[in-house]
């Protein structure tokens, strides 16, 4: 079935590195934009970065760009997210999503960053 | 701040209808389509409405979608303790070459 599953969150210090995966299966990957939404605790969904089938159109957030990269591998179906010098307003539950021309229809469970020293 | 604007909160019985309202500006709401997306207590947003109206396979045509100028609307009709979630309306900005939600609605089904 169509899924997308989230990897490598944890908790990091500020200033620091982390880069989250997100593994997809059951779909052509390469056919679909894919996408970053994060949502923090107790808070309402923020979209983080979206990029093209090939990698070559890449879109973020003002609040993320500079610090985070979102790249993707079609031959190994997957996507991540570089993120560069976090900060505590960037702990949040990341969900990797697929993106279609109207909307984002299937979401993964998210995988948890925690931002704190 | 979000971008768009939704009701923090709405409320109806069992069996009724509610809309949840979505207001944002041209360079969003009024040029690209909007979407829909429920989250229930402690799990990961579901696609209920694409393209302002369109329903994704598997959701009853008790959820129902519309756009007019820059607001789009939710609608739910037969009201079940089920559809208790928070909903949130999405969209792309044109200005800002980024994806916007609004705030979410938190929906009571009393």
């Amino acid at each position: 079935q169509v899924q997308l599953v989230e990897s490598g969150g944890g908790l990091v210090k500020p200033g620091g590195s982390l880069r989250v995966s997100c593994a997809a299966s059951g779909f052509t990957f390469s056919d679909y934009y894919m996408t970053w939404i994060r949502q923090a605790p107790g808070k309402g969904l923020q979209w983080v970065s979206s990029i093209s089938t090939s990698g070559s159109t890449i879109y973020y957030a003002d609040s993320v760009k500079g610090r985070f990269t979102i790249s993707r591998d079609n031959a190994k179906n997957s996507l991540y997210l570089q993120m560069n010098s976090l900060r505590a307003e960037d702990t949040a539950l990341y969900y990797c999503a697929r993106q279609i021309a109207g909307g984002v229809d299937i979401w993964g469970q998210g995988t948890m960053v925690t931002v704190s020293s | 701040q979000s971008v768009l604007t939704q009701p923090p909160s709405v409320s109806a019985a069992p069996g009724q209808k509610v809309t949840i309202s979505c207001s944002g500006s041209s360079s969003n709401i009024g040029n690209n389509y909007v979407s829909w997306y429920q989250q229930l207590p402690g799990a990961a947003p579901k696609l209920l409405i694409y393209d302002n109206n369109k329903r994704p396979s598997g959701i009853p045509d008790r959820f129902s979608g519309s756009k007019s100028g820059t607001s789009a609307t939710l609608g739910i009709t037969g009201l079940q303790t089920g559809d208790e979630a928070d909903y949130y309306c999405g969209t792309w900005d044109s200005s800002l070459s980024a994806g916007v939600f609004g705030g979410g609605t938190k929906l009571t089904v009393l």
